[in-house]
């Protein structure tokens, strides 16, 4: 039971490059979901997913892409790297029914732009 | 009016006693407040959660107080053990006749240390 992963746990970027940061779940769930999360923070969406073919912006979606194709996978994309984007990233999925709320972490990825 | 607002920042207990983490929100669309545990180098995890409908949810050693008056939920930690070690999110949602989308509020965290 594989749940949610990420790839890669560890990368450090120069200012100006572009990376993706790859998310898969397994449990069939349509909600996916991105956040950052900062020193001393909580989390913070990037990005979400209702759904295959269906994204929209979270609360600090600038500097991000994302796409959904399958339900399974929920790609993060950096263009044009910055400082600012060090951080950890997950990326989470939950499933979408009533009385059902729980979202299901990944084990992040850690960013270093630098 | 989105933000959850999360204290103390960190807490020493000692083993054996009862840890208290506060949280209160703004956003009376909230429907759902979670609790989060995270270990170093891990992603948080679901500890206990509660909807507006009751006033407190135990499970185990864990408890959940909620009082929708004030805006306010508490987490307790009972026989605090060095193993609950950890950071501790408080969250909050919609429910699905909210925004839809269905994302996670969080507080700024909480790390907790139990000394044995």
């Amino acid at each position: 039971n594989a749940g949610v992963t990420q790839t890669p746990k560890f990368r450090i970027l120069k200012i100006g490059q572009s990376m993706t940061l790859q998310c898969t779940q397994d449990m069939n769930h349509n909600y996916m979901y991105w956040y950052r999360q900062d020193p001393g923070m909580g989390l913070k969406l990037i990005y979400y997913s209702v759904g295959a073919g269906i994204t929209d912006k979270g609360e600090v979606p600038n500097g991000y892409n994302v796409s959904r194709s399958t339900t399974e996978d929920f790609p993060l994309r950096l263009e044009l790297a910055a400082p600012s984007q060090t951080s950890v990233y997950f990326c989470a999925s939950s499933y979408l029914a009533p009385g059902i709320y729980e979202q299901y972490f990944g084990p992040g990825t850690r960013l270093t732009v630098t | 009016q989105q933000q959850v607002k999360q204290s103390p920042q960190s807490l020493i207990v000692q083993k054996g006693g009862i840890s208290i983490i506060n949280c209160a929100y703004e956003n009376t669309a909230f429907d759902y407040f979670p609790w989060y545990q995270q270990f170093p180098g891990k992603g948080p995890a679901l500890l206990i959660a509660i909807r507006p409908d009751v006033s407190e949810k135990k499970e185990g050693r864990f408890t959940i107080s909620f009082n929708k008056s004030a805006k306010q939920f508490s987490l307790h930690i009972m026989d605090s053990q060095p193993g609950d070690s950890a950071t501790y999110f408080c969250a909050a949602s919609p429910g699905p006749g909210g925004t839809g989308r269905r994302a996670l509020t969080f507080g700024s965290g909480t790390r907790l240390q139990v000394q044995p």
